[in-house]
């Protein structure tokens, strides 16, 4: 089994430019998480998936993201314009079917921008 | 709504020591509680739960965690800390919306062993 999968692992990009960050959950979970994690804030919940479906994107900070999950096995998150207080390292997690699942991350996606 | 806290930011203890790490629940409803570690540069890693039963869960690499209802508290514990044990530790309460369960985690807290 090789985890959940997200890439990049690094990107840089400059202030107000369009970055895609991607997840590929277990196979077999069907929920799906995106965190944000920064020294100031700590570990936020952005969004999370069930079956496909966004449940709730209350933690999501604002118009300028957005996430999609499309099928079972792939999810992105979007920023679109980027902006340099995005700055942070970006997890994606999944459970498996049941009420008490525990979570699985990845490695995430350090994304710095200028 | 269900929260977490973890009263330290960082706790310093030396190799062979005992630890523990601080965590306090607040949930409606049976508390379903999690610990979960972050190496540096990783994501996090699941250590151990608590959903019922005995209130000591014992987890991987040697920790375990005592669920005390009246104090509302689940505190990490290691008998004897590693050098290796040093990292980030998170508390987290389950909340189960209907159709699906998500975490709400703590703030962390840095763990350093020293020789």
């Amino acid at each position: 089994d090789a985890g959940v999968i997200q890439s990049p692992r690094h990107e840089v990009t400059e202030m107000g430019q369009e970055v895609t960050l991607r997840c590929k959950p277990i196979s077999g979970h069907n929920s799906l998480f995106w965190y944000r994690q920064t020294m100031m804030r700590g570990l936020e919940l952005l969004i999370y998936f069930n079956n496909n479906v966004p449940i709730d994107d209350s933690g999501m900070p604002e118009d300028r993201f957005s996430a999609k999950m499309p099928n079972a096995s792939f999810s992105t998150l979007k920023i679109q314009p980027s902006e340099p207080r995005d700055s942070a390292v970006y997890f994606c997690a999944s459970t498996a079917p049941g009420q008490l699942p525990r979570q699985y991350f990845g490695p995430g996606t350090r994304l710095t921008v200028t | 709504a269900q929260s977490v806290a973890q009263p330290e930011d960082q706790v310093n203890v030396a190799e062979g020591n005992p630890l523990t790490v601080k965590c306090t629940y607040s949930v409606s409803g049976n508390p379903y509680l999690f610990w979960y570690v972050q190496y540096p540069n990783r994501g996090l890693q699941f250590l151990l739960k608590y959903i019922t039963g005995d209130n000591l869960v014992k987890g991987s690499y040697g920790f375990e965690a005592e669920f005390n209802k009246s104090q509302t508290s689940f505190h990490l514990k290691k008998p004897s800390a590693l050098v290796s044990d040093s990292a980030l530790y998170f508390c987290a309460v389950r909340a189960y919306t209907g159709t699906a369960s998500k975490l709400t985690f703590g703030t962390g807290t840095r763990l350093q062993v020293t020789l």
